[in-house]
């Protein structure tokens, strides 16, 4: 079954801790990007990468970190300086030929304790 | 990326055609329309695009007008399982990120 998986479904975070949210894929994809989703808001893009060891900020990149040493994998730290983390966060991935049509793993609801 | 403008929500009666519109004036010749749809508490899910022509494909279609500026996402008959967010993007297709409106709530009723 080819798809993205993200893990956990839920995660609480303390004050002052760092936390990170899993994402991999088996489409073989070479792009991948994060999302965050708000409340009744749309998504707003956190990171990207297009290829292995490379990524790119998004819109709204303060706080958070990524690493991408697979291409399978691309990791989401929510650092200690993202003030308000409280949020459903979203992975996705594309082939780069279609960056328009990407596949959104079921999501991470991150709490802060 | 081009903005998109579209209706906070819309009902539509199960089995019956729901028919969901999209403005996008200010479209450029090398951005596409896509479709997404977000179920709740789920990540969204691919929907169609397209260009100039309409498309259509075992979920949907989509019609867009000759001019570019709107379109029109037709789901043919309706159910219970398709109330959801739906979310009209206007994207170059080599671009670098997709942005999310605050789309439109469609309510199926039975």
């Amino acid at each position: 079954d080819g798809g993205i998986t993200q893990s956990p479904k839920y995660l609480f975070r303390k004050e002052g801790q760092n936390v990170t949210l899993s994402c991999e894929q088996n489409l073989n994809h070479d792009a991948m990007y994060w999302y965050r989703q708000d409340p009744g808001q749309g998504l707003r893009l956190i990171y990207y990468s297009q290829i292995v060891n490379d990524f790119q900020k998004g819109d709204i990149a303060e706080g958070y970190s990524v690493s991408r040493e697979k291409k399978e994998s691309f990791p989401l730290t929510v650092t200690s300086a993202q003030k308000n983390p409280t949020a459903f966060y979203l992975c996705a991935s594309s082939s780069l030929a279609g960056v328009g049509t990407q596949y959104f793993g079921p999501g991470t609801r991150l709490l802060v304790l | 990326d081009a903005k998109t403008t579209q209706p906070p929500s819309m009902d539509c009666a199960e089995g019956r055609a729901a028919n969901l519109p999209c403005n996008h004036s200010t479209i450029s010749g090398n951005e596409y329309v896509y479709w997404y749809r977000q179920i709740h508490s789920q990540g969204p899910q691919y929907i169609i695009h397209g260009l100039k022509n309409n498309e259509t494909n075992e979920m949907a279609s989509l019609i867009i007008t000759e001019d570019r500026k709107s379109s029109t996402l037709i789901l043919p008959h309706a159910t219970l399982r398709d109330t959801a967010v739906y979310y009209c993007i206007a994207s170059p297709q080599y671009g670098n990120k997709l942005v999310f409106g605050a789309g439109t709530i469609l309510r199926v009723k039975s």
